[in-house]
């Protein structure tokens, strides 16, 4: 089973909500991966965690806030978000960091 | 550094045409091969991979043979489907860990009954 899942699937809100975007798999991996992916662009890595430890911060803004509660999940905390934060959100997983990658089927995000 | 030149799309073919997607790499050493496919609306599904030079990675009919010579990794399929129809990423990752995958620009496939 090589499935990675996101919660929700579509998200609109507004520059002074907070919202959580959510990622689970249970392929054991021990690596996790928040890209951001904005039309027809390729992906662009924000965060990496690996083992459950923040590896790679892309110089992310702070509105952006990523957490891995446990090895399964990882999260992705939203505040004061722009209108050109609006985006396809893609969360990964990989066995362990630099190895092949699996992809969730993203959220979509449009901040009003 | 690192980077993936994929042919600038897009591309746009009839139904059980051959096609060929160009993808070239820059990288140090023996990189990890990928193509990633994307349809409408979805994330990015790993469609095959090559971890050492002359593998040929295969999957749903479409093909890719890591060539270390010429630094490539086309991607081939012999009769298109209209449900082929995507985004396609060429993408690599070096082979001693601890690095992120770097990907190509994205070549959009369109094929037409």
């Amino acid at each position: 089973d090589t499935e990675v899942t996101q919660t929700p699937k579509h998200l609109v809100m507004g520059m002074t909500n907070k919202k959580s975007l959510k990622c689970e798999q249970h392929m054991g991996h021990r690596a996790m991966y928040w890209y951001k992916q904005k039309a027809k662009k390729p992906p662009e890595l924000m965060f990496v965690y690996s083992y459950e430890k923040l590896s790679i911060n892309e110089s992310v803004p702070s509105r952006f806030s990523p957490e891995c509660p446990n090895s399964s999940l990882l999260n992705l905390h939203l505040h004061a978000l722009q209108p050109e934060d609006s985006a396809l959100y893609l969360c990964a997983s990989s066995q362990v960091f630099g190895y092949e990658q699996y992809f969730g089927p993203g959220t979509r995000l449009t901040v009003t | 550094g690192n980077s993936v030149t994929q042919m600038e799309g897009p591309v746009t073919l009839s139904e059980e045409a051959f096609l060929t997607i160009n993808c070239t790499y820059t990288a140090t050493g023996y990189p990890s091969l990928f193509w990633y496919v994307q349809y409408p609306g979805e994330g990015l599904q790993l469609l095959l991979k090559a971890t050492k030079a002359d593998d040929k990675g295969s999957n749903k009919g479409f093909e890719a043979t890591y060539r270390k010579e010429t630094t490539s990794f086309h991607l081939e399929k012999g009769s298109v489907q209209v449900s082929d129809s995507a985004v396609y990423f060429c993408a690599l990752t070096p082979n001693f860990g601890n690095e992120k995958l770097t990907f190509g620009t994205g070549t959009r496939l369109t094929i037409i009954p």
